[in-house]
């Protein structure tokens, strides 16, 4: 069975660092790609970026390029969304999506969802 | 302001059909695939079409979706209280270089 399974909530401080996590099963972790998708209180879905596990390309939306990093660790099947100084406006859900390796294949499996609060 | 234009809201009776309708342009719809996903209160988005009109394994064919030039369509027949959803469609934009997302559509079933 195919999961991709997400880290637990995070409260956080604007100004603190933060790396949360997306790791998948029961599929080869490297034949697809990972993008990280985040949901602000109330609104729609926002595509950020992806990752290719096989080796790491990545490439970012305009509206969050610069803003966060994502990476993985192919050894443990993670993808990984991090951010080096956190806003109050980063408060929101992440989701991570499994989709084929290539651009504008559908989201077939999404993780549970990481819910992000930053406030001080 | 999302890059697709969905109607903020649908709704009708149970058992009665309807359409919600995702927009977009030559960079985006035009020329990829569309997919549409539900998102139930709570829970994560879930793919119900893909490449325009196929449906997952285990979506059932009450579930439609089509696509005509930088338009696509999403049709729901046979309407249960279950599908009380979000819906959205989603595509790639060559211009962008990104995924794109409309802002979703609230679906009630009176």
């Amino acid at each position: 069975e195919v999961q991709l399974v997400q880290s637990g909530a995070e409260v956080k401080k604007p100004g603190e660092s933060l790396r949360i996590s997306c790791k998948g099963s029961g599929y080869s972790f490297t034949n697809y790609w990972i993008s990280w998708v985040r949901q602000m209180p109330g609104k729609g879905l926002e595509w950020m970026g992806r990752i290719d596990p096989s080796d790491s390309y990545t490439n970012y939306s305009p509206s969050f390029q610069g803003h966060v990093t994502i990476s993985t660790d192919k050894s443990i099947s993670t993808a990984y969304l991090q951010w080096s100084s956190l806003k109050a406006s980063d408060t929101a859900m992440y989701y991570c999506a499994r989709h084929e390796d290539r651009v504008g294949t559908p989201f077939d499996y999404w993780g549970q969802g990481t819910l992000v609060t930053v406030s001080s | 302001q999302s890059v697709l234009t969905q109607p903020p809201s649908v709704s009708a009776a149970p058992g009665q059909k309807v359409t919600i309708s995702c927009s977009g342009s030559s960079s985006n719809i035009g020329n990829n695939y569309v997919s549409w996903y539900q998102q139930l209160p709570g829970t994560a988005p879930k793919l119900l079409i893909y490449e325009n009109n196929k449906r997952p394994s285990g979506i059932p064919d009450r579930f439609s979706g089509s696509k005509s030039g930088t338009s696509a369509t999403l049709g729901i027949t046979g309407l249960q209280t279950g599908d009380e959803a979000d819906y959205y469609c989603g595509t790639w934009d060559r211009v962008l270089s990104a995924g794109v997302f409309g802002g979703g559509t609230k679906l009630t079933v009176l």
